[in-house]
């Protein structure tokens, strides 16, 4: 399978602290993605980071790349209750361009 | 229009029968992806199209599924013959072109197959 792994697959913190979710993949890839999504349905795009890109920020989210690992890591910090859902990374691997996701890890922040 | 669309958003069906799912994806956009999520999993790929070239069925996962898109805009998945693990949202995402680009998702349709 081409899809990545998040880690942890669940994470529970108080609001104000930080949470880091992590994100294995195992193949070559022109870039990697991080989506959220509430309550099962739809995804909503939170930030891209190039392959020959090693880290990105977008507000209170700060995001890695390690293409020697072959992993990615994304930071959310002072969390807050609405930042309550799963994430997801997604992969779009050198050899085409559909986008492979994760299994997602769910994070639940408590007031 | 303003984002992509699905419908329906829920659809119950009794084993055996076919369903059909509707995506109209984002004006302008040229690669639509379906992707499959079952309860509490990761999203399954399943078919992705790019403008007027063939599309990518490699991970639709049985013969019963199949999908096309009309026009480059709106796409349909249909599965025939349905069974109880055909169960899950089903989602379907556009973006601007292929590559480096983000995708943009419906709200999906929930399939219970009963």
């Amino acid at each position: 399978s081409q899809q990545g792994e998040e880690d942890p697959q669940a994470l529970s913190i108080q609001e104000g602290e930080n949470a880091t979710m992590n994100c294995s993949y195992k193949t070559s890839i022109n870039n990697l993605q991080w989506y959220r999504q509430n309550s099962g349905r739809g995804l909503v795009h939170l930030i891209l980071i190039r392959s020959n890109e090693r880290e990105k920020h977008s507000g209170r989210l700060r995001v890695t790349l390690d293409t020697s690992k072959k992993s990615s890591s994304l930071l959310i910090t002072a969390s807050r209750a609405a930042d309550t859902a799963s994430y997801f990374c997604a992969t779009d691997p050198n050899t085409g361009n559909q986008f492979y996701f994760g299994t997602g890890t769910s994070l639940t922040v408590i007031p | 229009g303003a984002g992509v669309s699905q419908s329906p958003s829920n659809k119950v069906t009794e084993k055996g029968k076919d369903v059909e799912l509707r995506c109209d994806p984002i004006s302008g956009h040229t690669a639509l992806y379906w992707y499959r999520q079952s309860l509490g999993q990761g999203l399954e790929f399943l078919i992705y199209f790019q403008g007027n070239s063939a599309p990518d069925k490699s991970g639709l996962p049985s013969d019963r599924f199949s999908a096309e898109r009309t026009g480059g805009s709106v796409s349909t998945l249909t599965i025939q013959r349905t069974q109880q693990e055909d169960s899950a949202v089903y989602l379907c995402a556009s973006s601007l072109s292929a590559g480096v680009t983000e995708a943009f998702f419906g709200q999906g349709t929930r399939l219970t197959v009963v």
